[in-house]
């Protein structure tokens, strides 16, 4: 069956800027998560969600940063005012059911910052 | 914040040996996961072992667990150049906030053919 799938891949975007990231997660699965993998560095947990509320949110750095998942299917990442330190690999997971369970990840979106 | 730290950063060798990377962390654990990513993009779970496991096998991976030190460390056996790739551990922490994965910085591992 479709993995995570994540669009863009690539979004270059200037400094000031706002952008949205994609995630569609595997079906069926109701636990969401988002990462922030920078370079050389191992992902660090942004959101997650348990069906459409965000039940965590303590990872994301500041109020530039808001994700959605109005369906309890999709989800959009949002990043108001981007700055340089924004660039990053964002990844998207998904698991059946939250807890214990194995994230299954999507490819990421490589965002650069100009 | 980064919890754990894999060793070695990088690692090389030759086909048809073996890789052992290595994984200390710092707060007790529901599970340890094992993840490698290939150039840099999307993560590929490779197995889990929970904090009363010591050992589990799979395929030509073995995974060690010892909560004592706080550490867990990755065999692969007989490798292949197409396990070249970057491995990270991520601990699943004990308690309410068990699906927050911390992942360590990871071990960059290349198979010479």
């Amino acid at each position: 069956g479709a993995g995570v799938s994540q669009t863009p891949s690539n979004k270059v975007t200037e400094k000031g800027k706002y952008v949205e990231l994609r995630c569609d997660p595997i079906s069926g699965h109701t636990a969401l998560y988002w990462y922030r993998q920078s370079l050389g560095q191992g992902p660090e947990f942004l959101i997650y969600f348990q069906g459409t509320g965000a039940a965590d949110d303590s990872g994301l750095p500041n109020d530039r940063f808001f994700a959605v998942r109005p369906e309890g299917s999709v989800s959009t990442l949002k990043i108001q005012r981007t700055e340089r330190g924004d660039s990053a690999v964002y990844l998207c997971a998904s698991s059946l059911e939250r807890g214990l369970g194995i994230q299954y990840f999507g490819p990421g979106t490589r965002l650069l910052v100009l | 914040s980064q919890q754990g730290e894999e060793d070695p950063q990088a690692l090389s060798i030759q086909e048809g040996e073996n890789a052992t990377m290595n994984c200390s962390y710092k707060t007790s654990i529901n599970n340890l996961q094992w993840y490698r990513q290939n150039s840099g993009r999307g993560l590929v779970h490779l197995i889990l072992i929970r904090s009363n496991e010591r050992e589990k096998h799979s395929g030509r991976l073995r995974v060690t667990l010892d909560t004592s030190k706080k550490s867990s460390s990755l065999l692969i056996t007989a490798s292949r150049a197409a396990d070249t790739a970057s491995y990270f551990c991520a601990t699943a922490p004990l308690g309410a906030g068990s699906y927050q994965l911390t992942f360590g910085k990871g071990t960059k591992l290349s198979v010479i053919p």
